[in-house]
């Protein structure tokens, strides 16, 4: 089975703090993408990665960076976290030849 | 615009009582939807993929049919471990690249 991790369930944060959300996938995909959830609107996409190194940007990418080192790693950062940050972020992780989305858990930010 | 409409927003059933969750799209060049299963404060659990009119994909009490403007998640008596969110995207061809697009997605509640 596909596995997604991320790094926290729950992270409170001041305005201001620079912020790192990891992602680790184990199933040697390709491509692996960031989203924020809120409600009443749904996922949107802040960045995605089809290769290591590579980043190509989504719908809401300001105030938003990303890397990606190793090809199971990408990491989402908060430069410097606003109030309007606080929201559920979620990883996806797939294949180039499937392109079934599969999640990690989510992580519920609160910026205070 | 590339849009993915799902209704109802939210629906209760009694535990039993068979019904269809509806996603409608307006998308070109559509490479695939996806139905995904959300619980509360979890990530998006991937159902099914959907190619091409008139593909059909069961698993348990879920049937997923597509046709040229809109999917049916049909659940066939349903129990209260169905209860969830149920989240419909497409993958579109958007300016060069593909991008997935979602839904708000479908709160279901069935009810013992």
């Amino acid at each position: 089975d596909v596995k997604v991790t991320q790094s926290s369930r729950y992270l409170v944060k001041r305005t201001g703090e620079k912020v790192f959300l990891e992602c680790v996938q184990d199933m040697d995909h390709e491509n692996m993408f960031w989203y924020r959830q809120d409600p009443g609107l749904g996922l949107r996409l802040i960045y995605f990665s089809y290769d290591v190194k590579m980043k190509e940007k989504g719908d809401i990418p300001e105030g938003y960076s990303v890397s990606r080192e190793k090809k199971e790693r990408f990491s989402l950062i908060l430069e410097s976290a606003s109030t309007n940050q606080t929201s559920m972020y979620l990883c996806a992780s797939t294949n180039r030849a499937l392109w079934d989305q599969y999640f990690g858990p989510g992580t519920r930010l609160l910026v205070l | 615009e590339d849009q993915v409409t799902q209704s109802p927003e939210a629906l209760r059933l009694q535990e039993g009582e068979s019904s269809s969750l509806n996603c409608s799209y307006t998308v070109s060049g559509l490479r695939g939807l996806f139905w995904y299963r959300q619980d509360p404060g979890k990530g998006p659990e991937f159902l099914f993929t959907l190619y091409s009119a008139g593909e059909e994909k069961e698993k348990e009490r879920l049937k997923a049919t597509l046709t040229k403007k809109e999917s049916f998640l049909h659940i066939t008596a349903p129990k209260p471990e169905d209860s969830a969110t149920y989240l419909c995207a497409v993958q579109a061809r958007t300016s060069g690249t593909y991008k997935y697009i979602f839904g708000t997605g479908t709160r279901l509640k069935v009810l013992a």
